[in-house]
């Protein structure tokens, strides 16, 4: 059975710091992938980032980073300098890696609802 | 507009009324999935189909529930004898080859059961 555990419900900051978004995983899985997806107020699921287990390589796109720790279990995502934009609900999600890295049966935690304060 | 799309975007039921929900995905991307998703949870895998044929279905996607995907373009998911728990917001995406493409997600509609 798979389990993403995302244990911030709700994180608050003022704008410009910088803020990490936790999460926690479990698979019996030797080789799975990881993903993070942003849902704004409008609802629609935008991707941000797709990683395999092989890959333990941090990944930095913009004000965006993402730290994978294979030995914890762990795919944390944060983001530098936020902004007001950046509010929104933050799923970290995980799949078995016969998926091919597709979205069929994506196990997705519960989120953490990020408010950036102007 | 070159997105998913879904239609409608809510939708008000009564309790043992059937429901019909469409997916249009992006038009070249072969695989399409539906997921529900619940007040402050994160969205459960129903089912996903690679061009018509329908590849996966979660245990979640109860005897009340069928999808189709005919010709392997839109899709539909139609919920019978709807019940309170039924009440989501359903969300449809589609992506690009086998693990070559993103997935990409509609707006989804949302199911109130009354």
């Amino acid at each position: 059975a798979q389990k993403v555990t995302q244990a911030q419900t709700e994180i608050s900051v003022v704008e410009k710091e910088d803020v990490t978004l936790d999460c926690v995983y479990e698979t019996r899985d030797t080789t799975y992938y990881l993903f993070w997806y942003k849902q704004p107020p409008s609802g629609e699921l935008v991707f941000l980032i797709r990683r395999n287990s092989f890959d333990e390589q941090n990944e930095i796109s913009g004000r965006y980073s993402w730290n994978f720790q294979k030995s914890t279990s762990s795919f944390n995502f944060t983001i530098t300098a936020s902004q007001v934009v950046d509010s929104a609900v933050y799923f970290c999600a995980l799949s078995a890696y016969y998926s091919g890295g597709g979205a069929d049966g994506l196990t997705f935690g519960k989120g953490t609802h990020l408010i950036i304060q102007p | 507009d070159t997105g998913v799309s879904q239609d409608p975007r809510h939708k008000i039921t009564k309790r043992g009324q059937n429901v019909t929900f469409r997916c249009d995905p992006i038009s070249e991307h072969n695989r399409l999935y539906w997921y529900r998703q619940t007040l402050g949870q994160g969205p459960e895998f129903l089912t996903y189909f690679q061009n018509e044929a329908q590849l996966e279905k979660s245990r979640l996607l109860s005897d009340r529930f069928s999808a189709e995907r005919p010709k392997g373009s839109f899709s539909t998911l139609e919920i019978q004898r709807t019940e309170q728990g039924d009440s989501a917001m359903y969300l449809c995406a589609s992506s690009l080859g086998y693990g070559v493409g993103k997935a990409f997600f509609g707006q989804g509609t949302r199911l109130t059961v009354v």
